[in-house]
């Protein structure tokens, strides 16, 4: 497919577990980014990768979250024990260029930790 | 602390009116703005952007208006039609370091009446 895409779509998992979030960015684009959005809230930074560049990881909101950028394509994002408060959709978006202008973003992975 | 604040939750437009969605923000950093739409359950999408040299962007029906005194900026539809029903996210990009992050607002969910 020409756009973003991410899987899983939808993903429930019990507290203290591990998940692994994967996005596949547009072929070509240098940037790709992860946002969160939380119940009734606008979408939260995480974290941001640049071609070879050292990753922006200043949004993560805990060390139970890391990222990593294979090869300057696939991403995973990974949360290691999860908890409620993880819960949340999480976004993926790439962008041919490095100021994310009209970034394109993939349709989320909905996470829900019980 | 809320840089981009969307006040209003919730807008509900007949068919053919104007839809005026407002944003305001604090950082007087950001230098551009833009709009993005989300309909449920697909990532959002951009719509129209504008720079903080501009005070008008106009792309069909859709015009984004920036008043930089007021650290204000609006997203005006018209003539509005029901497949325009979505949540809208502000967001803004600022001239420092880390000029490639979106801030988003919490959005506002436009209803189109038939």
């Amino acid at each position: 497919g020409a756009g973003v895409s991410q899987s899983p779509s939808n993903k429930v998992t019990e507290k203290g577990k591990d998940v692994e979030l994967r996005c596949d960015p547009i072929s070509g684009h240098t940037a790709l980014y992860w946002y969160r959005q939380s119940l009734g809230q606008g979408l939260e930074f995480l974290i941001y990768f640049q071609g070879n560049s050292a990753p922006d990881k200043s949004g993560l909101p805990s060390d139970r979250f890391s990222a990593e950028r294979t090869g300057g394509s696939v991403s995973t994002l990974t949360i290691q024990r999860t908890q409620q408060e993880d819960s949340a959709v999480y976004l993926c978006a790439s962008s041919p260029n490095t100021r994310g202008r009209e970034a394109f973003f993939g349709q989320g992975t909905r996470l829900t930790v019980v | 602390d809320q840089q981009v604040k969307q006040n209003s939750p919730s807008l509900s437009v007949q068919e053919g009116r104007i839809s005026i969605l407002n944003c305001d923000y604090t950082n007087s950093m950001f230098d551009y703005f833009l709009w993005y739409k989300k309909y449920p359950a697909e990532g959002p999408t951009f719509l129209i952007s504008i720079s903080s040299i501009k005070d008008k962007n106009e792309d069909g029906r859709f015009t984004v208006f920036l008043n930089k005194s007021a650290k204000h900026l609006s997203l005006h539809i018209v003539p509005s039609q029901p497949g325009d029903s979505a949540v809208y996210f502000c967001a803004a990009q600022n001239s420092g370091g880390s000029n490639y992050k979106l801030t988003f607002g919490k959005g506002t969910l436009l209803t189109v009446n038939p």
